[in-house]
């Protein structure tokens, strides 16, 4: 099984930019047959699902997050990234890292998730 | 976007009793659906894929079937540890949506 941690700040000031990390284990993010995803839940809410790449860098973002959003690879590392600019207080949330099967688009393995607040 | 409308939004049932709850999507999305279990306090868990195909390890008592927009999830025997929040996933269409869970309590 593929374990995911996520990392990063966090706290983050209104207007600045959030972002976070996920270390990969039990996999290599360039042989593997999986996208690597971030999923969203702010606290008391619902799951909101912002994108996904594949190693070659080939990615597909939530709309609702308006372009604000970017993943990355760092595959010499085994790990990816998310960075969500323009923050507001509507992106307090907890972060989930995921793996992402690539013929279901299901959500197989997860990270424990971080909580990211967004506070002056 | 596909919206996932799940009811009932929460649930008490008592131990041994079985349980069923019901996503509807706003179209068709054939069988291109994921059942999801969030304990408090936890990142989800995969339960039942396309629909109806449980997931590795998973137990039995979990089953999952519809097609089209109207789609089932059932808990034959209920278990105090399947205290949690359910959630549907359609991935028809992105972006990938998820329904409003569905909270299960134990009467």
């Amino acid at each position: 099984q593929v374990q995911l941690q996520e990392s990063g700040p966090g706290l983050v000031k209104p207007s600045q930019t959030l972002s976070l990390t996920c270390s990969v284990s039990g996999a290599s993010i360039s042989k593997s047959v999986y996208y690597w995803g971030w999923i969203r839940q702010p606290p008391g809410r619902d799951l909101e699902w912002i994108g996904y790449i594949y190693y070659t860098g080939s990615s597909f973002y939530n709309p609702s997050l308006k372009g604000r959003v970017a993943i990355s690879v760092d595959t010499s590392n085994n790990q990816f990234s998310l960075k969500v600019n323009s923050v507001t207080a509507a992106d307090t949330a907890v972060y989930f890292c995921v793996t992402v099967g690539m013929a279901r688009l299901e959500f197989d393995s997860w990270g424990q998730g971080a909580l990211v607040t967004v506070s002056a | 976007d596909i919206q996932m409308t799940q009811s009932p939004s929460s649930l008490s049932a008592s131990v041994g009793a079985s349980v069923t709850i019901t996503c509807q999507a706003s179209q068709d999305i054939t069988n291109y659906l994921h059942w999801y279990q969030q304990k408090p306090g936890q990142a989800p868990k995969l339960l039942i894929y396309e629909a109806s195909n449980l997931q590795t390890g998973v137990p039995s008592r979990f089953s999952g079937s519809g097609s089209g927009t109207h789609f089932t999830f059932t808990i034959s025997s209920l278990q105090p540890e399947d205290i949690a929040t359910y959630y549907c996933q359609q991935y028809d269409n992105l972006p990938i949506t998820f329904g409003q869970g569905t909270r299960l309590e134990i009467k």
